[in-house]
């Protein structure tokens, strides 16, 4: 079946160790993105990509590196300078002006702590 | 500064009744809205999208409506059931550039 598979669904880290979140999706779209979810807040957007080797800061970009080397996954790392990085991440994507205009399509999440 | 605002945290309303939410937008235009629903630990889904030049917008049990005057996004549930507990956000392109910014939703819950 078609869809976006984030890993792993839960994910320990001490302070100051770098973590990578996995997303892999097999739709075929040429955008994806990453956001972050805390409690009682809405959907914040970390970093996105529109093709393959290119990638834009979304409005919490500190703290997080990505990269796109291939159209089926956009891998997030949650680095040591992220203050702040317990919180639910999800991965999106969707194909820009297509049929619902933009609509996105979400993994399961991924729900990083730091004991 | 820019905001996108749905009414509020939480709704509860008894099953049958009609449920709305609603999602305030500042300082934008956007090309058109999108509503998702998320249940916990869930990611969001997909409900509608409504267009700036679309008044308003159906789909089964759900009605979607919006003003690019008032600035405003209306969603509807009409003959809710406990089924439809979930928290739902809007979302609005608002660079029109592809990159989706969300409300914080608004969490119903329809009481039986």
């Amino acid at each position: 079946d078609g869809g976006i598979t984030q890993s792993p669904k839960y994910l320990f880290r001490k302070e100051g160790q770098n973590v990578t979140l996995s997303c892999e999706q097999n739709l075929n779209h040429d955008a994806m993105y990453w956001y972050r979810q805390d409690p009682g807040q809405g959907l914040r957007l970390i970093y996105y990509s529109q093709i393959v080797n290119d990638f834009q800061k979304g409005d919490i970009a500190e703290g997080y590196s990505v990269s796109r080397e291939k159209k089926e996954s956009f891998p997030l790392t949650v680095t040591s300078a992220q203050k702040n990085p317990t919180a639910f991440y999800l991965c999106a994507s969707s194909i820009p002006g297509g049929p619902i205009t933009g609509e996105l399509f979400f993994g399961e999440g991924s729900r990083l702590t730091v004991l | 500064s820019q905001k996108i605002e749905q009414n509020s945290e939480a709704l509860n309303i008894q099953e049958g009744k009609t449920a709305t939410l609603t999602c305030n937008y500042t300082n934008y235009s956007p090309a058109y809205l999108q509503w998702y629903r998320q249940d916990p630990g869930r990611g969001p889904v997909f409900l509608l999208l409504i267009r700036e030049n679309e008044k308003e917008k159906r789909k089964e049990r759900l009605k979607v409506t919006f003003d690019t005057t008032l600035k405003q996004s209306l969603f509807h549930i009409t003959a809710s059931q406990p089924a439809d507990s979930a928290t739902y956000l809007c979302a609005l392109d608002i660079y029109n550039n592809n990159d989706m910014r969300f409300g914080a939703g608004t969490r119903l819950t329809v009481k039986p």
